[in-house]
């Protein structure tokens, strides 16, 4: 089964600043990776998504992932951020059914 | 299309009673799954229907909980005799294939 992890729990960061959220994944199969975001009394809407091709994901509002399958790693940037991206982030991975992250809360600051 | 639909978006409940969620799927998905978030956590799976068989519950789901989706279309997730513990966020999700489309959720507090 696959599983993920998210190293930070929480990413303060200013406005306009650039922003690195870090996903580790372990798999023995086919890899399906994907970020969603969560805001308050909401559900998750989906950021971006990597199924195979090209290691370099774009996603909506401006972010993107890079797949490393060398380090496992999928980590999700954007490089200029605004307050309306506070909100709590979710790694996550698999093909039918997704196994999560526990979440990496970003609070962008003016 | 408007998405995944979940109702109620809120459900306060006394414990010992029983609660049932709706979710309407987009029209075209044949795959709906529904997963629980407690506060801090990332979301859980609880199960997953490919049109209207069950394919898969997760341990998670006791005995106290039954998911239907009757014709394939909405789905229904019934908890009896809730307890405190249930309190959660219960998320629906719809798909075609890989990847997800989620609801809003419908937040439960058991008092």
């Amino acid at each position: 089964a696959q599983s993920v992890t998210q190293l930070d729990s929480q990413v303060p960061v200013f406005e306009e600043a650039p922003v690195e959220l870090r996903c580790n994944y372990s798999s023995s199969v086919s890899v399906y990776l994907f970020w969603y975001v969560q805001y308050p009394n909401q559900g998750l809407q989906l950021l971006l998504k990597y199924l195979s091709g090209s290691t370099l994901v774009k996603g909506i509002n401006g972010f993107e992932a890079e797949f490393n399958k060398s380090q496992t790693s999928f980590h999700l940037r954007k490089p200029s951020v605004h307050i309306s991206d506070t909100a709590e982030y979710f790694c996550a991975g698999g093909d039918y059914k997704l196994s999560f992250g526990a979440g990496t809360t970003v609070t962008v600051r003016a | 299309d408007t998405g995944v639909s979940q109702d109620p978006r809120h459900k306060i409940t006394k414990r010992g009673q029983n609660v049932t969620f709706r979710c309407d799927p987009i029209s075209e998905h044949n795959r709906l799954y529904w997963y629980r978030q407690t506060l801090g956590q990332g979301p859980e799976f609880l199960t997953y229907f490919q049109n209207e068989a069950q394919l898969e519950k997760s341990r998670l789901l006791s005995d106290r909980f039954s998911a239907e989706r009757p014709k394939g279309s909405f789905s229904t997730l019934e908890i009896q005799r809730t307890e405190q513990g249930d309190s959660a966020m219960y998320l629906c999700a719809s798909s075609p294939d890989i990847g997800y489309t989620f609801g809003s959720g419908t937040r439960l507090t058991v008092v």
